[in-house]
């Protein structure tokens, strides 16, 4: 089992629609959670990041942890076009170590 | 503020040879990890330098190995390329990994190995 589970899609939504990313985690040593999104022929960057458990708005954005689920969610509300890519979930800890792990990513159409 | 560059952004290679790839990250950040991107395993940690030491290592061969300068730019070296080495190979800049605020990644080198 990997220790961070993500759908890789594709997901195809109509503009304007509101768009549910998620991700399960194994390790309940994770404190640091992120959201990157990646375009093609690009690096990752970085969209949201949430420290332990709780919601965190920015933009049409809005990101969640439930750390007792082991469960992260990326919502984007209004989604346009431009949104079109693919989000990879990542999440961290410096227990034993300092490690990052990667979702696999879920490929995200939105249709003008 | 310029971003994390990295360069070459293309190689095309043949099995045997060995390649180094190059990566300048944002001024300040002390910290740079490369992570290898395919489509079959996303992306995996190759290793991580902090001050011109590595600090922490994922688990690929020996084959695969870098450095840190003092000016905290980084070199990945692959030797003896394999086919299954063929990937985007991201590097990651952050001020100090030890708590990760998050990366800033670079557009990656896309290596070919024929």
């Amino acid at each position: 089992q990997k220790e961070v589970e993500q759908d890789p899609g594709p997901l195809s939504v109509p503009e304007g629609a509101i768009v549910s990313l998620n991700c399960t985690y194994s390790n309940s040593a994770f404190q640091y959670f992120m959201w990157y999104r990646q375009y093609s022929r690009k690096g990752p960057e970085l969209l949201m990041y949430t420290y332990s458990s709780g919601n965190k708005e920015d933009g049409r954005f809005t990101a969640q942890v439930d750390k007792s689920s082991k469960y992260i969610s990326l919502f984007i509300r209004d989604s346009q076009p431009s949104d079109s890519a693919t989000y990879l979930c990542a999440m961290s800890t410096n227990t034993g170590g300092f490690k990052t792990i990667f979702g696999a990513g879920t490929r995200l159409f939105v249709k003008a | 503020k310029a971003g994390v560059t990295q360069t070459p952004r293309y190689l095309i290679k043949t099995r045997g040879q060995q390649v180094t790839l190059s990566c300048s990250p944002i001024s300040g950040h002390r910290s740079v990890s490369w992570y290898q991107q395919t489509p079959g395993q996303g992306l995996q940690f190759l290793f991580e330098y902090f001050s011109e030491t590595q600090r922490n290592k994922g688990n690929f061969p020996g084959r695969f190995s870098g450095r840190q300068f003092s000016n905290s730019r980084s070199e990945m070296n692959v030797s003896t390329l394999e086919l299954g080495d063929s990937a985007l190979y991201l590097c990651a800049s952050s001020q100090d990994g030890a708590v990760n605020y998050g990366y800033t990644f670079g557009s990656g080198t896309r290596l070919t190995v024929v």
